[in-house]
């Protein structure tokens, strides 16, 4: 159980396009989910925490207007990279967790920026 | 940043030995975790301390946490090749109402065979 998936697990656009991950929890239902960026050999930095039905808690620095979060349901929560640009270029990671729970990671997206 | 700092930030070894990843950091904890990272994927979950603990197993894996010195160490025995990975703590606490981890900065594992 506790399996969280990711779609696309890798994109490629231009640079203006708006991008859409999907983050699902496939077995269970997600009080939370969490939107983390990865640069290559860095750690990983949280964008924003998301509670099904509220708006998105964004981290310091993250731009709300520039990465759009919605969880709409207790299984999906979406990360729409707006206008993306070179920079945006970055390993986006999810993760669900349950009431009183750990969080559980998804695989990853790889986003490339043309 | 709440980030936390581990040391070292690469280490190689050969196949059978050791290997011990130190990590710091600055905030008071519910948990701490530790999570591999094969290169290019996402993370697996390897073992939770939670801050009453002092140390836990797990197979060859073994967690110490120092609340009093906001360190925790991973000691993976008998390594093996399939074990390179980077390795990163991280550290849960109640922020805003929910439970974020803060990562560490990472240990990249090398074994070579």
């Amino acid at each position: 159980g506790a399996v969280v998936s990711q779609h696309p697990s890798w994109v490629i656009c231009k640079s203006g396009t708006s991008v859409k991950i999907e983050c699902r929890s496939l077995d269970f239902q997600a009080t939370t989910m969490f939107w983390y960026r990865q640069f290559p050999k860095q750690s990983l930095m949280l964008m924003a925490t998301s509670n099904e039905g509220s708006k998105a808690t964004y981290e310091q620095g993250v731009e709300k207007d520039k990465f759009l979060i919605n969880h709409a349901s207790l299984t999906l929560s979406t990360l729409t990279v707006t206008s993306a640009h070179p920079e945006d270029s970055s390993f986006y990671i999810c993760s669900a967790r349950r009431l009183g729970d750990e969080q559980f990671f998804g695989p990853g997206t790889r986003l490339t920026v043309l | 940043s709440q980030q936390g700092e581990e040391d070292p930030q690469a280490l190689s070894i050969q196949e059978g030995e050791n290997a011990t990843m130190n990590c710091s950091y600055k905030t008071s904890i519910n948990n701490l975790q530790w999570y591999r990272q094969n290169s290019g994927r996402g993370l697996v979950h390897l073992i939770l301390i939670r801050s009453n603990e002092r140390e836990k197993h797990s197979g060859r894996l073994r967690v110490t946490l120092d609340t009093s010195k906001k360190s925790s160490s991973l000691l993976i025995t008998a390594s093996r090749a399939a074990d390179t990975a980077s390795y990163f703590c991280a550290t849960a606490y109640i922020g805003t109402g929910f439970q974020k981890l803060v990562f560490g900065t990472g240990t990249r594992l090398l074994v070579s065979p």
